[in-house]
């Protein structure tokens, strides 16, 4: 049973540019959450999606974009990358019910120079 | 001020020890309770899921909650050199919208040496 997965696992961009990451969630979720983690820091909560749809954002400006398609996998988008943009970005995902927990892929190390 | 806090360490035992982690927040609205593991370059593994206050046991793994104090804390008995990792608090509040809505404590890096 296929975890969490992310692909790709390294990313090196300069600030300006566009990046795409993309998310496919564990077998049986549907809701998938994006989450960014500076280097000693936790993760912080970008947004959520569920049924193709953004169900909640986190503290992040609109230069963080989403998707989520039918088979439920999702990408993360970020425009105008700034140096700051360094971190890794981590996706998970769980069932659409109250008592149902995250699971996290191992994430996308995006280098901003 | 953070929402949760949590005490960065690092933290360094030897084998066999017992291990506590710790955890303070600030919203009342947190209902929900997890510890997760993170080791170097993967992403957090899920140990400890609890609703409300109370203790949870899983192997060497002790969850507590104490939701009058809002005060977390995940307990390792005799801890083992493959405990080492970087441990994480996080919580929720309940309720549809907040089901992927995880509030992270900093991280507490625990090394344990034979």
């Amino acid at each position: 049973d296929a975890g969490v997965t992310q692909s790709p696992t390294h990313l090196i961009k300069t600030r300006g540019q566009q990046v795409t990451l993309r998310c496919s969630p564990k077998s049986g979720h549907d809701t998938v959450s994006w989450y960014q983690q500076a280097l000693g820091q936790g993760p912080q909560f970008i947004f959520q999606y569920y049924e193709e749809e953004e169900r909640q954002r986190g503290n992040f400006p609109d230069r963080f974009s989403g998707h989520q398609f039918p088979n439920y996998s999702s990408e993360l988008n970020v425009n105008a990358l700034l140096l700051g943009d360094s971190a890794l970005y981590l996706c998970a995902s769980s069932s659409d019910r109250e008592n149902s927990p995250l699971h996290f892929g191992n994430g996308t190390r995006l280098t901003v120079t | 001020q953070k929402e949760v806090e949590q005490d960065p360490g690092p933290l360094s035992v030897p084998e066999g020890a017992i291990v506590s982690l710790n955890c303070t927040y600030s919203n009342s609205a947190f209902q929900y309770f997890m510890w997760y593991r993170q080791y170097s370059r993967k992403g957090p593994e899920l140990l400890m899921y609890t609703y409300s206050s109370g203790n949870k046991e899983d192997g060497r793994f002790t969850a507590q909650v104490d939701k009058s104090s809002k005060y977390i804390s995940l307990f390792i008995r005799d801890s083992q050199p493959s405990d080492s990792a970087t441990y994480l608090c996080a919580m929720r509040a309940a309720g549809g919208t907040s089901y992927g809505k995880l509030t992270f404590g900093q991280g507490t890096i625990l090394t344990v040496h034979p």
